[in-house]
């Protein structure tokens, strides 16, 4: 089936440094990439859509300018955790239409902890 | 998007069949009815997927009444590997790929030896 392959697994950073995070979808094209942020023992919170070539669509309340993202190519969406905080420490899941038994495929997720 | 009511947890044993409903009383015409399950860091994997009656597959069956308000997840003979959180979701399968899935609370499994 479809593979959307999400990097890193887990990183740690310090306070006001940049983190980014990959996903690439393997085998197939994701013109439209879903990202969601989930805290811990809370459900997945959708925080923005990106569109390759265009601008990403960000839900209320998430602030573009924190949460850089970049879908530069038909595979590959990178999501940019600017200034982290440790408010931003999280479980961040991207998600592609693909080629499941109901169209979506996920990563396997980003655990980022900010010291 | 038809708001998805679930058990926040469930408790089973090993072996046990375990039963999990989920209500949806605003669920529309072309409304599908999918289930995802997801282990601790881990992203959702999708389960099955039904319209109406049942639909069974090598992981799961689903129930869905006549009325389709409410739809029940079944895992047969549950094993210590089945402990995850289950989400009931409700949508209009034309929309794939054009919007985002949108999870409810779901339902935390934990299965005892």
């Amino acid at each position: 089936g479809a593979v959307v392959s999400q990097h890193p697994s887990w990183v740690i950073c310090k306070s006001g440094t940049s983190v980014k995070i990959e996903c690439r979808s393997l085998d197939f094209q994701a013109t439209t990439m879903f990202w969601y942020r989930q805290f811990p023992k809370q459900s997945l919170m959708l925080m923005a859509t990106s569109n390759e070539g265009s601008k990403a669509t960000y839900e209320q309340g998430v602030e573009k300018d924190k949460f850089l993202i970049n879908h530069a190519s038909l595979t590959l969406s990178t999501l940019t955790v600017t200034s982290a905080h440790p408010e931003d420490s999280s479980f961040y899941i991207c998600s592609a239409p693909g080629q499941d038994d109901y169209g979506y495929t996920f990563g396997s997720g980003t655990r980022l902890t900010v010291v | 998007l038809a708001k998805t009511t679930q058990p926040i947890s469930m408790d089973s044993y090993e072996g046990q069949e375990v039963n999990i409903t989920c209500s949806h009383n605003n669920i529309a015409t072309n409304d599908y009815i999918t289930w995802y399950q997801q282990f601790p860091s881990q992203g959702p994997r999708f389960i099955i997927q039904g319209y109406k009656t049942k639909v069974t597959n090598e992981v799961a069956s689903l129930f869905i009444p006549a009325d389709r308000k409410s739809s029940t997840l079944s895992l047969p003979r549950v094993s210590l590997s089945d402990t995850a959180v289950y989400y009931c979701l409700v949508g209009d399968e034309g929309d794939t790929g054009r919007r985002a899935l949108t999870f409810g609370s779901g339902t935390r499994l934990q299965v005892q030896p």
